[in-house]
C-alpha cells in the first residue's frame, strides 16, 4: 500500500461545531504532516508529528488540535473554527522525519460557516 | 530566512512549444522536489533531485539541480494540454526544521 488516505473528503461546518479531519497510511512511515492551503497558495505546514510525538507546531491556533493515536493514524480535531479557516487540508507522511520524500495524500476541502 | 522563489507564477504556452520554469532558494540544501497540483486536488510527486547535478525526465518533462547556484529548472519539452496544472517546487532543509519550503507555484496553461 502505497498512498495516504483523508476523509472526508469534504467538511461543511459551523463556527460552534467539533469535528475531526482523518490521516492514515501504511507505508510503515514514522513521520506525518498536516499542511493548509488555501486556494492559489502552497501549503503551509502545520503540525509535524515524528514517531507518535509532536515535533512541530508552526504557531497553529488551538481551535486545531493534533493528535497521533498510532504511527499509522493522524488526526486533526477542529473546534470553533473561523471562516477564514475554510481551505484544503493536506496530510503527508515521510519514511522519517528530515530529508525525506513526503508523500500527500488527496486532501479534505473544508468549508467553515 | 528561508526563502523559495518560482518563476515565472503564470505561464501559458502553446502545444508544441518549450520552456522552463525556475526555482531559486536562499540558503543551501541538496534535497528538493518538484510537484503537480491539478485544480482542487492534492499533490503529485514528480520529481526528487538529491544531489547537485541531478536530472531526471519523466515523458516531456525533465528538472534539474544546481545546489552551487541554489537552482533548479523544470523544462517542458513540446508541451501538451494535459500538462496544465499547478508546479510546486520544494526545498527540504532537514534538520531541525525538517520540513519542506515551497515555492509559490508555477500556474501552467498550455493552449492549443
Amino acid at each position: 500500500d502505497t498512498e495516504v488516505t483523508q476523509t472526508p473528503k469534504h467538511l461543511v461546518m459551523g463556527m460552534t461545531n467539533k469535528k475531526s479531519l482523518k490521516c492514515e497510511q501504511h507505508m510503515g512511515h514514522r513521520a506525518m504532516y498536516w499542511y493548509k492551503q488555501k486556494a492559489k497558495k502552497p501549503p503551509e505546514l502545520m503540525f509535524v508529528y515524528s514517531y507518535e510525538k509532536l515535533s512541530i507546531n508552526e504557531s497553529v491556533p488551538s481551535r486545531f488540535s493534533p493528535e497521533c493515536p498510532n504511527s499509522s493514524l493522524l488526526n486533526l480535531h477542529l473546534h470553533a473554527l473561523q471562516p477564514e479557516d475554510s481551505a484544503l487540508y493536506l496530510c503527508a507522511s515521510s519514511q522519517d522525519f528530515g530529508g525525506r520524500e513526503q508523500f500527500f495524500g488527496p486532501g479534505t476541502r473544508l468549508t467553515v460557516l | 530566512e528561508l526563502k523559495v522563489e518560482q518563476n515565472p507564477l503564470f505561464l501559458s504556452m502553446q502545444e508544441g512549444k518549450n520552456y522552463t520554469i525556475y526555482c531559486n532558494y536562499s540558503t543551501t540544501s541538496d534535497r528538493l522536489y518538484w510537484y503537480r497540483q491539478d485544480p482542487g486536488k492534492s499533490l503529485e510527486s514528480l520529481f526528487v533531485l538529491l544531489s547537485n547535478g541531478a536530472v531526471k525526465q519523466e515523458g516531456r518533462l525533465m528538472a534539474s539541480l544546481d545546489t552551487k547556484a541554489r537552482l533548479s529548472t523544470l523544462h517542458i519539452t513540446a508541451a501538451v494540454h494535459d500538462l496544465s496544472a499547478t508546479y510546486f517546487c520544494a526545498v527540504d532543509y532537514g534538520g531541525s526544521q525538517g520540513n519542506l519550503i515551497f515555492g509559490k507555484g508555477t500556474k501552467l496553461s498550455v493552449k492549443p
